[in-house]
């Protein structure tokens, strides 16, 4: 059974710092994504990443993947308030229904 | 081009009742993933529906059904509702079955 954590569970931190969240899978996927969701929201998609090494940034945000550790980070430079928000990384296996497995998410909160 | 669209987004309801959750897929997508999302944690996987047809469901009861139209507008219909069943119900669409899903705003199901 495929399974997603990821790390912090809660990201407390000042605007203009940096920080990284963790996402580790368990078994071999084909994809992996990055969303957002605002409370009470729904989620909005971030990136989608395919292959090993693969690198992605919009923003103040970047996310890469390493497949052979089954790691994935999203990098967050300077942050700001307005990203505040709860992040979850999910993984899917394509020819297998195509469910996504979601992470347990990550709260980052933004202070002033 | 229209998003995926959800219905309704709020509901009440008490132990024991039944409740039907609507979704309009995006344009041109033929598939519809439904997901729970209980308070605090990451979506789970239902069911998903492709052309008409359940293509692969989650560790979720029989009491959990769904159903897909010719249009390619989907219901999850939850029976005997427990208070368990409290939660964000997510449905997304994806141009079939293999590819990226796009989520809907989700329907907050509240049983009382």
């Amino acid at each position: 059974e495929l399974k997603v954590e990821q790390n912090p569970l809660f990201l407390s931190m000042q605007e203009g710092k940096n920080y990284t969240i963790y996402c580790n899978y368990s078994t071999t996927s084909d994809r992996l994504y990055w969303y957002r969701q605002d409370p009470g929201k729904s989620l909005e998609s971030l990136f989608v990443l395919l292959s090993n090494g693969a690198v992605k940034q919009e923003g103040r945000l970047m996310a890469s993947l390493d497949t052979k550790a089954r790691l994935s980070t999203l990098h967050i430079t300077a942050a700001v308030h307005d990203l505040s928000a709860t992040y979850f990384c999910a993984v899917d296996r394509t020819g297998t229904a195509s469910k996504l497995t979601f992470g347990t998410g990550t709260r980052l909160q933004v202070t002033l | 081009e229209t998003g995926v669209t959800q219905s309704p987004t709020h509901l009440i309801k008490t132990r024991g009742q039944q409740v039907t959750l609507r979704c309009s897929s995006q344009s041109g997508h033929n598939t519809v993933s439904w997901y729970q999302q209980a308070l605090g944690q990451g979506p789970q996987f239902i069911f998903q529906y492709y052309r008409e047809e359940e293509n692969g469901r989650g560790n979720f009861p029989p009491r959990f059904s769904g159903l897909q139209f010719p249009n390619y507008s989907s219901e999850l219909n939850v029976n005997a509702l427990e208070l368990d069943d409290s939660a964000l119900y997510l449905c997304a669409s994806s141009l079939d079955r293999d590819s990226t899903q796009y989520f809907g705003p989700g329907t907050r199901l509240t049983v009382l």
